[in-house]
């Protein structure tokens, strides 16, 4: 256990289905992330929290939307989503600053859009 | 743009033998390496990570080596077991580009008994 919970673990959902994915951390890092990760494909950035605040958005199309209540919660709420966007979408937290980069990850969220 | 990639995108051992996974990065200012091994249905864990100010740390079985002439990063895992058997993947960060990891397709780690 890496410390960072993620649910549900699967969810199938339809093109017109509005649908949040949960991720919480228990080690007290102040940052996180939300990654999307498909097959064959590098792990992609899509939002980073810092101290709740969003720092970053990979250029994520706005049928995504993060939410950062506080420093240990992240949700990922999702709305007529297309097939492409099937994928594991990964969370994680770290420490910032910090001697190291080192990210902490969940165990991911299996998304297939029908 | 900058990248961060694998020479390799599978690779299969004995057990026992030892294993060596290999990385390229183009972004200059990288200057923090770092490798996760992700097994089925679980989430990337870290295995080692480098600072740009050195060229070779060692774990338990595990050593990662830096050649930043070449912008070239490895992974060489000793005795490789069973549970090795994994998707292992490079990632890099610098300090311009704040505490994010640019990740790499990653190398899928097969071992055979």
């Amino acid at each position: 256990e890496t410390g960072v919970t993620q649910t549900p673990r699967h969810l199938v959902m339809g093109m017109t289905n509005k649908k949040s994915l949960k991720c919480e951390q228990h080690l007290g890092h102040n940052a996180m992330y939300w990654y999307k990760q498909s097959a064959k494909k590098p792990l992609e950035l899509m939002f980073v929290y810092n101290f709740k605040e969003q720092t970053e958005n990979n250029s994520v199309p706005s049928r995504f939307s993060p939410e950062c209540p506080n420093s240990s919660h992240l949700f990922l709420h999702l709305h007529t989503l297309q097939p492409e966007d099937s994928a594991l979408y990964l969370c994680a937290s770290s420490q910032v600053p910090s001697v190291n980069y080192e990210q902490y990850f969940g165990p991911g969220t299996r998304l297939t859009v029908t | 743009g900058e990248s961060v990639g694998l020479h390799l995108p599978t690779l299969s051992v004995q057990e026992g033998d030892n294993s060596i996974i290999n990385c390229a990065y183009s972004n200059s200012a990288s200057d923090y390496f770092i490798w996760y091994k992700q097994e089925s249905g679980k989430g990337p864990q870290f295995i080692i990570d480098i600072r740009s100010n050195m060229d070779k740390r060692q774990g338990q079985r595990v050593t990662v080596l830096l050649n930043k002439t070449v912008k070239h990063l490895s992974l060489q895992i000793a005795a490789t077991q069973p549970g090795d058997s994994a998707v292992y993947f490079c990632a890099e960060s610098n300090s311009n580009s704040g505490y994010a990891l640019n990740f790499g397709k990653g190398t899928s780690l097969l071992v055979t008994p």
